[in-house]
């Protein structure tokens, strides 16, 4: 099956830094790639897709300046959380589809857990 | 309003036993329906998926139902694995994109020996 990875796995940074999250897509190439954003004990909650080439949608109430997102090939994506605070430490999870396949299916990453101190 | 709803929202089993997790949706068009398994810290690991026509399929000792009528799924896991502990959550696609996925909030299922 289709892998997709994360880089980190983990990372503390401190207020006000900003963190880099990657996304790749090991073994097929992603035409879509989707950020989520996942507190403890809940759902995933998609916060932006983003189509290689072309700037990522946000959904509603996600800073698009605060959460940069840069989809610059068809196997990697990154999610740039910018000024961090402590309400951003949440775990973050990638998934990538590709138009190629007809169920659209999404294949996710093993996550980042961020902290923000 | 597009919904997704899981029940029981955890459970404690022993090992060994059987147990059911429910899906209820609201969401429509309907597309498909899989049920993913998420260990605590990782992402989810997709168990089966179900399209309208299909009402069970089965992967290893999970099996899944669907009746489209209701809009009820029901994943059953069958002699159940200290590694089954997890979470459990039901992913609805609708048929108006293709990155409309509607997620419930899970069934977190701990197995204890």
């Amino acid at each position: 099956g289709a892998v997709v990875s994360q880089h980190p796995s983990r990372v503390i940074c401190k207020s006000g830094t900003s963190v880099k999250i990657e996304c790749r897509s090991l073994d097929f190439q992603a035409t879509t790639m989707f950020w989520y954003r996942q507190f403890p004990k809940q759902s995933l909650m998609l916060m932006a897709t983003s189509n290689e080439g072309s700037k990522a949608t946000y959904e509603q109430g996600v800073e698009k300046d605060k959460f940069l997102i840069n989809h610059a090939s068809l196997t990697l994506s990154t999610l740039t959380v910018t000024s961090a605070h402590p309400e951003d430490s949440s775990f973050y999870i990638c998934s990538a589809s590709s138009s190629g396949t007809s169920s659209y299916e999404q294949y996710f990453g093993p996550g980042t857990r961020l902290t923000v101190t | 309003k597009n919904q997704v709803e899981q029940s029981p929202q955890s459970l404690i089993i022993l090992e060994g036993k059987n147990c059911t997790l429910q899906c209820n949706y609201t969401v429509s068009p309907f597309s498909n329906l899989r049920w993913y398994k998420q260990d605590t810290g990782r992402g989810p690991v997709s168990l089966t998926i179900m399209t309208f026509s299909e009402n069970t399929k089965s992967n290893g000792r999970y099996t899944a139902t669907l009746d489209a009528d209701t809009k009820q799924s029901s994943l059953h896991i069958t002699a159940s694995q200290l590694s089954d502990s997890a979470s459990y959550i039901c992913v609805v696609r609708d048929q108006t994109g293709a990155n409309n996925l509607f997620f419930g909030t899970g069934t977190r299922l701990t197995v204890i020996p």
